[in-house]
């Protein structure tokens, strides 16, 4: 069981936008930075947002982030059939002294 | 460029031993954090151990803490990850990660490589 909680699966038409939810508590998400990744299966993972809301170069400003007390949220607008991917919320734990990972949310673009 | 490639992977049995490698290029290798992330099959990203950017300092998840041991060595551009005592729990595939920063082991990771299979099997 992850120490952060997404929802399994979401779907959206293209052109539509979806926000993916990342639930965590005190020790982790209201205290540490959230980071975003998309990874397709047999691929490498890819860094999408870092400290919350803040995009590497390359990014695409279709995706944001931003965080609220325990809870973080992934942005997609514009979303395209090549949006498909797990997407992933990660963040540090104080409390485990570990890094942690959502459980990740299936998107599918219909 | 920046370049992660895993080795050293394959099948072991439980209670058996396999070291990791991760060769690193591109980057100036000891300026940065490194992790080693893993994905068991049909599950989700799992964080498994980071080490400073010097090697000073590690953090490991409790999952694997007292088996796995992450080390660096700056000299030749190489991150590993030694697993002792196996499980069939440890069946994934394993990705050597870089961090964007010096310290911390928060999994802000910008470079990730394709990922290496060990299956635990008797």
């Amino acid at each position: 069981q992850a120490v952060l909680t997404q929802p399994p699966s979401m779907s959206a038409a293209p052109g539509q936008k979806v926000t993916i939810s990342c639930s965590g508590a005190r020790s982790n998400i209201a205290n540490n930075a959230v980071h975003w990744y998309q990874h397709l299966p047999g691929t490498a993972p890819k860094l999408l947002i870092y400290d919350d809301n803040k995009r590497p170069s390359g990014i695409p400003d279709r995706f944001s982030g931003s965080k609220s007390g325990p809870s973080a949220t992934l942005g997609i607008a514009g979303l395209r059939t090549g949006d498909e991917a797990d997407y992933y919320c990660a963040t540090w734990d104080s409390s485990l002294r570990a890094g942690v990972f959502g459980g990740g949310t299936k998107l599918t673009v219909l | 460029e920046v370049q992660l490639v895993e080795s050293g992977g394959g099948l072991v049995q439980p209670g058996g031993s396999l070291r990791l490698s991760c060769a690193a290029s591109g980057f100036t290798f000891s300026n940065y954090v490194m992790s080693w992330v893993r994905q068991a099959p049909g599950k989700g990203l799992e964080w498994v151990s980071a080490i400073t950017a010097g090697g000073e300092n590690t953090n490991s998840a409790d999952s694997v803490k007292g088996r796995f041991t992450i080390s660096r060595d700056n000299s030749n551009y190489r991150l590993f990850l030694q697993m002792n005592s196996l499980r069939a729990e440890d069946t994934a595939v394993y990705y050597c990660a870089k961090g964007m920063n010096v310290v911390g082991s928060t999994p802000r990771l910008d470079y990730w490589g394709q990922g290496i299979l060990v299956t635990v099997s008797s």
